[in-house]
């Protein structure tokens, strides 16, 4: 098996830009997290989606943030407009639906906003 | 409000040796735990887990141990291998919420 794709694997831009990062997680698994990763906050959920249907998304920031599940095996998350503090590694991670199951996560965006 | 907590952020052992990783948690229903492992540049990769009807789970070297009564997980690795070196992170869920709360991570470093 692939593993969680994530997409692309570093970013940097400009403030006011903005960023669209994509996760293909693991064919059959019907849970899918974003994380954020700082070195203030630790890891920290954004949001997650069961079946495609956004369950959580209390951890989103602010509305500059959005994320999106089309379809089982993409997603995005979104950045407009973009802020140097959102500047961070940004997982993908996915499970088998519900429950308490192991999750399994990509390598991350690293994303760089000046 | 960090319901999981680490409070080593690092951990130094030699090679052979034991590393013994310490996690605490504050919130009563988490009732799945679970351990991942990070070197840099990568994603946490799962490691080990315990649901709360156990107190010891063993995988090869790696062990965790859990105290419900004192809100209190520990991850044992034996003999700890200079591959080992990475951060680790533990991680709790209450079972039918599905999201994990992780700790900050300990940065553990094997020396030879």
């Amino acid at each position: 098996d692939a593993g969680v794709i994530q997409s692309p694997r570093h970013e940097v831009t400009e403030m006011g830009q903005e960023v669209t990062l994509r996760c293909k997680p693991i064919s059959g698994h019907n849970s899918l997290f974003w994380y954020r990763q700082t070195m203030m906050r630790g890891l920290e959920l954004l949001i997650y989606f069961n079946n495609n249907v956004p369950i959580d998304d209390s951890g989103m920031p602010e509305d500059r943030f959005s994320a999106k599940m089309p379809n089982a095996s993409f997603s995005t998350l979104k950045i407009q407009p973009s802020e140097p503090r959102d500047s961070a590694v940004y997982f993908c991670a996915s499970s088998k639906a519900g429950g308490a199951y192991e999750q399994y996560f990509g390598p991350g965006t690293r994303l760089t906003v000046t | 409000d960090q319901q999981v907590k680490q409070n080593s952020p690092s951990l130094s052992v030699q090679e052979g040796r034991i590393s013994i990783l310490n996690c605490d948690y504050t919130n009563s229903m988490f009732d799945y735990f679970l351990w991942y492992k990070k070197y840099p540049a990568e994603g946490p990769t799962f490691l080990i887990s315990i649901s709360s009807i156990k107190d010891k789970n063993e995988d090869g070297r790696f062990t965790v141990f859990l105290n419900k009564s004192a809100k209190h997980l520990s991850l044992h690795i034996v003999p700890s291998q200079p591959g080992d070196s990475a951060v680790y992170f533990c991680a709790a869920s209450e079972a039918s919420w599905g999201k994990l709360q992780f700790g900050a991570g300990t940065q553990v470093v094997v020396t030879p």
